[in-house]
Formats: C-alpha cells, structure tokens, sequence
C-alpha cells in the first residue's frame, strides 16, 4: 500500500547532540510537512516542502533544518536538541499545496531528550 | 488568524452510548474541516474530511457535521466501543491546516 513512512519511530538523544529523523513516501506526492507535537498540544506545522522550494515557518527556531534529496525522502534535522524538542514528530504528504489537496499522516516518531 | 477550540479537553462515557464531540473555529472561511483520531504516542488516522460546500459526511459509526455560519462542526459517534478510546482532533483548512488541541475520549466498558 502507498504510505507515509517515519523512521525510527522512537529516538532517544543527548542534550546537545544533532539528531536527524526520517520520512519517507511512495504516494509520488509533490509536499512533504514537519509537523511538531508536544504533549497535549495541537500539531504545529514547522516547514514544508513544495518539490523541492523549501518554505519555513515564520516562527520555526533555527535550531530545526531540513533536506528533500529527492521526491520520496525528507529529513527533519535538529542540530543541538534542547529538553524543550521532546515531541512527537509528525511527516505528513499532499499531491498539492494548500487546498483542495488532503495531507496524509505518516505514525510519527517521539523524540526523547536526556 | 484562524483560530480551533475543541471542548471538552476529555471525555468519559459507558459503552455504547452515543456521543458527540464539539469543534469551534473563528474564521468561517475555511476550505474544509477534518477530524482526526490519534492513539496513544501514535501518528494522526484521518477520520471524515467535509468539503466547505458540504454540510456532513458519514463513515460507518462516524457522523461528522460542518456549520459554516455558526464556526462549529461535530463529530457523532453512534453506539460507542471501547476500541474508540483516544485522541479525536480537528483541523480547519484554509491555506493551512490549523488543528485543535484535541478531545481525549475514554470508553468505560
């Protein structure tokens, strides 16, 4: 079946260490979303991708990066994890930006920082 | 800026009652407003999308309402299971998809 695919789903990092995590595609959709979820919270959107445009949010930290090598793949890196990124991670796809064009939800990886 | 409210934040009730889970948004010019369910330290399942010119659509248990004119849509489940314990959001669309926090529904069997 077509899907979203996050790996791993659960990581554990160091205060300060970079830490990269992985979503991949084979629906041949043209956006891949970063979302970030903290407990209880709504999911906030933290950048996508357009094919290969990248569009940040405005008030996405610095400390959060991205790469799409290709169509099927898109790295969420975060380069020095505070106790304040622990979060469920969530990647997410549409054919199309904006509307009328539906995202699809990958499982999401909780990252845990020590 | 389009703002989503989801009361309550959690909900308990028996086996196989009916119940009703309430989303509000502000701005009424959303494209669509879609229900989400999420389980424990899981990723979100796509529920029911309604479309701006719809007012309701329908799958299986699930019934999900969209009032425009009045910021609202609901979600109805009908004969609860406990199976349905978990996390229901909501999104409003409009050049982004902007979720409520969420209602935690626990069924008691």
């Amino acid at each position: 079946d077509a899907m979203v695919i996050q790996n791993p789903r659960y990581q554990v990092t160091q205060f300060g260490k970079p830490v990269t995590l992985s979503c991949s595609q084979t629906l041949n959709h043209n956006v891949m979303y970063w979302y970030q979820q903290k407990s209880s919270q709504a999911p906030k959107l933290l950048f996508h991708y357009y094919d290969k445009d990248f569009n940040n949010e405005a008030d996405t930290p610095d400390n959060f990066q991205s790469r799409r090598p290709n169509t099927s793949f898109c790295f969420l890196d975060i380069r020095s994890p505070g106790l304040g990124d622990a979060a469920m991670y969530l990647c997410a796809t549409s054919e199309g930006p904006g509307v009328p064009y539906e995202q699809y939800f990958g499982p999401g990886t909780r990252l845990t920082v020590t | 800026k389009q703002e989503v409210t989801q009361i309550p934040a959690a909900l308990s009730v028996p086996e196989g009652e009916n119940l009703v889970l309430n989303c509000s948004f502000t701005d009424s010019a959303i494209y669509n407003l879609q229900w989400f369910r999420q389980d424990p330290g899981k990723g979100l399942t796509s529920l029911l999308l309604i479309q701006s010119s719809q007012r309701e659509q329908t799958s299986g248990r699930l019934n999900a309402s969209l009032d425009k004119s009045s910021g609202r849509s609901t979600l109805y489940i009908a004969a609860s299971q406990p199976g349905d314990s978990a996390t229901y959001l909501c999104a409003g669309r409009d050049d982004k998809i902007i979720f409520g926090k969420g209602t935690r529904l626990h069924i008691l069997p």
